[in-house]
């Protein structure tokens, strides 16, 4: 069965450093995602992209952030200047329509320590 | 605005006795619902879905919830545990009305733990 798939699976980084987290959605799909946990938060959504464009980010998608698709299999999440709390879970996530209705499929996730 | 609420945060169960996750949710239309599970190390699985037409949705792995309109609620049940169904397991609601683009909104999340 097709699967979203996450790399790297562990990350950690000094403060004020770039990462960039990786994701390959499964190959036909139009619509993906970010997500991210902080630890015992609730799962939040980042930011959702379609045919190389933002389709709608949240409040914490802010200028530190932003989403690629460098080639026709992977979508990139890039934070900038990282800071403490930025120290999450990240999901990457793809639908075929995007639609309310549809299941999103989730990778297993990066998690991501800012010391 | 649409949320969900988890009402445990932990539950623990023995092997072989039934299981009840329960889940409320806030919704101003018909809300798309969802269950995901998330076992140590491994992405969110889907488990199960609603979205308006019957009311009770079978999932995988034996697991099934009722859509309860007047109650706004959506738990989740299984006759009988199995030692693998230890893992987290989360509500989830489509934060838009159906054909629209959604995004997700989660519970806090329930750690199902199996005792033998």
């Amino acid at each position: 069965e097709p699967e979203v798939t996450q790399t790297p699976s562990h990350q950690v980084t000094q403060m004020g450093q770039e990462v960039i987290l990786r994701c390959v959605p499964i190959s036909n799909h139009l619509y993906f995602y970010w997500y991210r946990q902080i630890l015992g938060q609730k799962v939040e959504f980042l930011v959702s992209f379609y045919n190389n464009e933002i389709s709608e980010k949240s409040e914490i998608f802010d200028d530190q952030f932003s989403v690629e698709r460098p080639d026709g299999s992977n979508f990139t999440l890039k934070i900038r200047s990282t800071k403490l709390e930025d120290s999450a879970m990240y999901f990457c996530a793809s639908s075929l329509w995007g639609t309310s209705q549809e299941t999103q499929y989730f990778g297993p996730g990066t998690r991501l320590l800012v010391l | 605005a649409q949320s969900v609420t988890q009402l445990d945060s932990h539950v623990s169960v023995s092997e072989g006795t039934p299981v009840l996750l329960r889940c409320n949710y806030s919704s101003s239309y018909s809300p798309s619902l969802f269950w995901y599970v998330q076992h140590p190390n491994k992405g969110l699985q889907l488990l199960l879905k609603y979205t308006s037409a019957a009311t009770l949705v079978k999932g995988i792995n034996g697991f099934e919830a009722e859509f309860k309109k007047s109650e706004t609620s959506f738990h989740l049940t299984k006759p009988s545990a199995h030692m693998s169904d230890a893992a987290e397991y989360f509500c989830v609601v489509s934060d838009r009305a159906g054909g629209s683009q959604g995004n997700l909104i989660f519970g806090k999340g329930t750690k199902l733990s199996v005792k033998p």
